[in-house]
């Protein structure tokens, strides 16, 4: 089944207690992305990924790392987490990166920071 | 940059009665595409109908369909026939069709009641 996975699905962590929140598509997609989602706010653009080894930030990128070393895996890392970035977190992908390409997202991430 | 708004933060219907969605958006760009994802309880992202701003005809999924006004940048969803399991938290988004980051521009979102 063509999917995009995050895991863990939730998490409950401290303050500056560094995590990782992976993301694989198995779809051979080239355009890869993070969002985080809070209430009155919608989705916001974290990272991007336009192909191996190319990222770049979104709106709102600090506190957080990305890297793309292959090409179906996009990790979102919080290096020293605040409770600021508690949030619900999705990855999403897209075959190519053109406006015409739909995003397939992952079934999210619930991350606490206490 | 894009903006997307979306004025309704929440809206309810009656079960098997028809309810509208509004959105809309800024942008300077001519090339571009606009979405209508739903997200229920599962929290799951699903897209819902997708309009090419070059098209001028309204697009249409079963019973979702858009109307696209382009020189008013509107962009509201209708639900006809609604179902119970149409109640969901509703985003527009826009995704530039060139450019240098592709991102989709999400609303904030309306959250669809739908009442039997």
């Amino acid at each position: 089944e063509a999917q995009v996975t995050q895991n863990p699905r939730y998490l409950i962590t401290v303050t500056g207690k560094k995590l990782t929140v992976t993301c694989s598509q198995n779809m051979n997609h080239e355009y890869m992305s993070w969002y985080r989602q809070d209430p009155g706010l919608g989705l916001r653009q974290i990272y991007y990924s336009m192909n191996v080894e190319v990222t770049d930030k979104g709106d709102v990128p600090e506190g957080y790392k990305v890297s793309r070393k292959e090409k179906r895996n996009f990790p979102l890392i919080l290096e020293s987490p605040s409770p600021n970035q508690t949030s619900l977190y999705f990855c999403a992908s897209s075959f190519g990166y053109a406006g015409a390409n739909v995003l397939t997202f992952g079934a999210g991430s619930r991350l606490t920071v206490l | 940059a894009q903006t997307v708004t979306q004025s309704q933060p929440e809206m309810s219907v009656q079960e098997a009665e028809t309810v509208t969605l509004s959105c809309t958006y800024d942008t300077s760009e001519s090339d571009y595409y606009l979405f209508w994802y739903k997200q229920p309880p599962s929290r799951q992202m699903i897209l819902v109908i997708r309009q090419e701003a070059y098209k001028q005809q309204n697009a249409t999924e079963n019973r979702f369909s858009v109307n696209f006004q382009k020189a008013a940048k509107s962009f509201s969803l209708k639900i006809s026939d609604s179902q119970l399991g149409d109640a969901a938290m509703y985003f527009c988004a826009y995704r530039s069709g060139g450019g240098s980051n592709y991102k989709l521009t999400f609303g904030k979102g309306t959250l669809l009641t739908v009442n039997p």
